[in-house]
């Protein structure tokens, strides 16, 4: 049975980083069709895909925020950790990891259960 | 970057009935899209792959459909457990979700 969960602050000051790691289990993230995913959703809106790192530490950004993103893996720990610069109020969203399968494609399946982050001062 | 349009917004259906909901997207993305069902307070679950491809342990009244332009999450009828928000996602040079659709009871 595959679970993630995510674990990080859940208050961030405006220009600070924010951390976030999601800790899984019943895969291997070491072959290159297996992946991580995050993406998030701000309250009451619609997700958005973030950032996905696959076994082989290929990694893909979403282009709009490709600047203030890293994705890194820690295969010991089971652990994938994203970092994103420069807060703003408007990051404040529920940040979920996912598992990206072998074999289908970048989707992801199944999901965290999800960390709430807001950004204020 | 391709953006998903999802029609409509919100569908109110009764238990019973069929459920519609569309996909655009604004090029040609073959078959490469997938639905997710979300409930309130609980992450997405993957429902559809690659259009018409159910994902495991997903209901058969769901099926998929379309591709190009326009696909189609078809609910043959509705049970109390699918009164949720629907959200498509494509995997084709990149990766984006649509703005989702709420299926909600009439």
């Amino acid at each position: 049975q595959i679970t993630l969960k995510e674990s990080g602050p859940t208050l961030v000051k405006p220009t600070q980083t924010l951390t976030v790691t999601c800790t899984f289990s019943g895969f291997s993230l070491t072959t290159s069709g297996v992946g991580v995913g995050w993406i998030r959703q701000p309250p009451g809106k619609a997700l958005e895909w973030l950032a996905l790192i696959f076994g082989d530490d290929d990694k893909r950004y979403s282009p709009s925020l490709k600047s203030r993103l890293t994705i890194t893996k820690d295969t010991s720990k089971n652990q994938v950790v994203l970092t994103m610069t420069h807060l703003d109020p408007v990051d404040t969203a529920t940040y979920y990891c996912a598992h990206r399968p072998w074999g289908m494609g970048n989707y992801f399946d199944p999901w965290g259960q999800g960390t709430l982050v807001t950004v204020s001062s | 970057e391709i953006v998903l349009t999802q029609s409509p917004a919100t569908l109110s259906l009764s238990p019973g009935e069929g459920a519609t909901l569309s996909c655009r997207a604004s090029q040609s993305i073959s078959s490469y899209l997938a639905w997710y069902q979300q409930k309130p307070g609980q992450a997405p679950r993957l429902l559809i792959y690659d259009s018409s491809n159910r994902a495991t342990d997903i209901p058969a009244r769901f099926s998929g459909s379309g591709s190009g332009t326009d696909f189609t999450l078809t609910i043959s009828s509705l049970e109390p457990e699918d009164f949720a928000v629907y959200y498509c996602q494509h995997r084709f040079n990149g990766l984006t979700f649509g703005g989702g659709t709420k299926v909600e009871i009439k």
